[in-house]
């Protein structure tokens, strides 16, 4: 069964530093997300990204964020100046149509600012 | 807007008796609802989706869940729990914004099974 990807699993960063976390969606899919979940806390939407742009974002989802589908098959999430409160298991996930249904979810990475 | 909310946040149970999670939705329209369980270390996998057609919903693994309007509830249930049952367990509803497919969590409930 096709699967999302993400890598990398676990990645440990400095306050300041700039992070980039990878995914590879499903390769017929259209419609890409990133979530996150802060430890004991609810997964939240941060992005959605459609046709080379972005179509819908959280407020979560500052100027510190950004996002990106540099070869047709990555799909990248940036964050530019980590902070602490970034630290947060991260979620890529794609779809084909756009639509709530057909979601598939990549395993995580789980970012840890110091 | 578009809200769940998982009225536990841990339920325990033993081995071989029934399971319910509840969950709870508030939406200004017919929502698509969902149940997502994550076990650890693991990514999230789809349980079962409701989108309007039959009110009792089965998915994967033996879990069903029946969709209450008069009751905004969603609630998840299997008959018989295995160990392998216990993960985290997460009631989502579409926000329904356009095409966008942005998805809308509850606070999650831990599944504890006990032998």
């Amino acid at each position: 069964e096709p699967e999302v990807t993400q890598t990398p699993s676990h990645q440990v960063t400095q306050m300041g530093q700039e992070v980039i976390l990878r995914c590879v969606p499903i390769s017929n899919h259209l419609y890409f997300y990133w979530y996150r979940q802060i430890l004991g806390q609810k997964v939240e939407f941060l992005v959605s990204f459609y046709n080379n742009e972005i179509s819908e974002k959280s407020e979560i989802f500052d100027d510190q964020f950004s996002v990106e589908r540099p070869d047709g098959s990555n799909f990248t999430l940036k964050i530019r100046s980590t902070k602490l409160e970034d630290s947060a298991m991260y979620f890529c996930a794609s779809t084909l149509t756009g639509g709530d249904y057909g979601y598939t979810f990549g395993s995580g990475t789980r970012l840890t600012v110091v | 807007a578009q809200s769940v909310t998982q009225l536990d946040s841990h339920v325990s149970v033993s081995e071989g008796t029934p399971v319910l999670l509840r969950c709870n939705y508030s939406s200004s329209y017919s929502p698509s609802l969902f149940w997502y369980v994550q076990h650890p270390n693991k990514g999230l996998q789809l349980l079962l989706k409701y989108t309007s057609a039959a009110t009792l919903v089965k998915g994967i693994n033996g879990f069903e869940a029946e969709f209450k309007k008069s009751e905004t509830s969603f609630h998840l249930t299997k008959p018989s729990a295995h160990m392998s049952d216990a993960a985290e367990y997460f009631c989502v509803v579409s926000a329904g914004s356009g095409n966008t497919g942005k998805l809308i969590f509850g606070q999650g409930t831990t599944l504890q099974v006990k032998p």
